[in-house]
């Protein structure tokens, strides 16, 4: 079993549309979590960090539920401008330092008119 | 300024070659990493260092060898390059307890022909 799992898609979307992908980890011991976006060709960058009492930004919602070790990520209102990958991550208990980044294989989400 | 910057940005060579991929961050943190993005878009976390010292090593093929000069740079060497070594490497760099200020360099192409 993957460290990290995730709807490779890709969801395509009307403009406009609300959009939620969902993802799951393995390691129950796993102290941070966030949601990465990746663009074609391009570098990770991070998107925002996930919480068990969920936060906002914008038109994105993110949530985490340890119980279940189940990260989600909503999308609003969806733009042209949200196509890209996004990728759930998540940084296990370390034992011998350095923030080890664990990636799920993520999920593409085209964004159409 | 690029905070995190990786050259060469695209690389074509030829199996059994020897071939360097620099890293260089500007940004004051303490510690470096390698990824490896495979052509499944899997991104998967190599090496890392702090203050100079490898912290992270993951299961690499001895093939592959980093060096850290000092904390700003991070270059990765790879001997006898294989058909299988394709794949996009990226650099980052973080501070050793902060997990939420890990920045990417934009990726260096590696193409083994």
């Amino acid at each position: 079993r993957k460290e990290v799992e995730q709807d490779p898609g890709p969801f395509n979307v009307p403009e406009g549309a609300t959009v939620a992908f969902n993802c799951t980890y393995s390691n129950s011991a796993s102290q941070s979590f966030f949601w990465y976006r990746q663009d074609c060709r391009k570098e990770p960058k991070l998107l925002m960090s996930v919480y068990s009492s969920g936060n906002e930004d914008g038109r994105f919602t993110a949530q985490l539920n340890r119980a279940s070790q189940y990260i989600s990520l909503l999308i609003r209102d969806s733009k042209l401008s949200d196509s890209a990958t996004y990728l759930c991550v998540v940084i296990p208990i370390l034992t011998g330092g350095g923030n080890k980044l664990t990636f799920g294989t993520g999920t593409q989400l085209k964004v159409e008119l | 300024d690029t905070a995190v910057s990786q050259t060469p940005k695209y690389l074509v060579t030829q199996m059994g070659n020897d071939k360097s991929i620099k890293c260089e961050q500007n940004l004051g943190h303490d510690t470096m990493y390698w990824y490896k993005q495979d052509s499944k878009k899997f991104l998967k976390i190599m090496f890392s260092y702090n203050n100079k010292e490898l912290i992270i090593n993951e299961t690499v093929p001895n093939r592959f060898s980093p060096k850290s000069p000092d904390k700003a740079h991070l270059n990765l060497h790879i001997n006898s390059l294989e058909l299988g070594d394709s794949a996009v490497y990226f650099c980052a760099s973080s501070h050793l307890l902060d997990n939420y200020g890990y920045t990417f360099g934009s990726g260096t192409r590696l193409t083994v022909v």
